[in-house]
């Protein structure tokens, strides 16, 4: 679990904000992840990444940006944050296959006052 | 599209009694099914899993049971304890197509000393 990490752990900005959350992976897995988790929701995806250069629309995408220049990081991007964004965000990371374990990262609380 | 349906939303046991936890997925295709559990505040984690070339596996208090003709998982937790306490989250993932993981929408457990 170690492997994965995400900065910061906690954030507060404003509406209309750019903010970027971050996310490292020392595997070198080839599949991560970016869900977002509010009360009643569950994980929903947002974007994936199948490996570098290579990334996909989730069920929420509309709001992020994301990009994954390199096999171990895996940015994402609020470019103009709005209050229905605050939630909490776990990157994920998987090797390959669909049944492969997948591991979260610990999670970024974002607020957006 | 590809659905997991989970329940119950909440659940409530005595120390020391079982609980399950049931899910129906909707991709015939889908052969692994991770359980995750989740406390308060930390990210999800992988208590179990079972691939679908097996009917039942088992890890101490922990089972869970696959019937792939029904589209049907459980998690059986035996003699459960005040650190059982949290939400438990199925998933069914793929080895063909996108390889996302499909999760459920999650069964918080309380155990009542």
């Amino acid at each position: 679990d170690a492997g994965i990490t995400q900065s910061p752990r906690y954030k507060i900005t404003e509406t209309g904000r750019q903010v970027t959350l971050m996310c490292h992976q020392t595997w070198s897995h080839s599949y991560m992840f970016w869900y977002r988790q509010d009360l009643g929701h569950g994980l929903r995806l947002i974007y994936y990444s199948a490996a570098a250069d290579i990334t996909d629309k989730g069920e929420v995408p509309d709001g992020y940006v994301v990009s994954r220049s390199k096999t171990e990081n895996f940015p994402l991007t609020l470019e103009s944050a709005t209050r229905s964004q605050t939630s909490v965000y776990f990157c994920a990371s998987r090797q390959g296959h669909g049944t492969d374990t997948q591991y979260f990262g610990p999670g970024t609380r974002l607020t957006v006052l | 599209g590809e659905n997991v349906e989970q329940h119950p939303s909440t659940l409530s046991v005595q120390e020391g009694d079982s609980a399950v936890i049931k899910c129906t997925y909707s991709d015939s295709a889908s052969n692994y099914f991770p359980w995750y559990k989740q406390e308060l505040g930390k990210r999800p984690q992988l208590i179990i899993d079972i691939r679908s070339n097996v009917g039942e596996k088992k890890d101490q208090r922990i089972a869970v049971t696959l019937n792939k003709t029904a589209k049907h998982f459980s998690l059986h937790i035996t003699e459960t304890q005040p650190e059982d306490s949290a939400v438990y989250f199925c998933a069914a993932s793929s080895s063909s197509g996108t390889y996302k993981y499909i999760f459920g929408t999650g069964t918080r457990l309380k155990v009542l000393a």
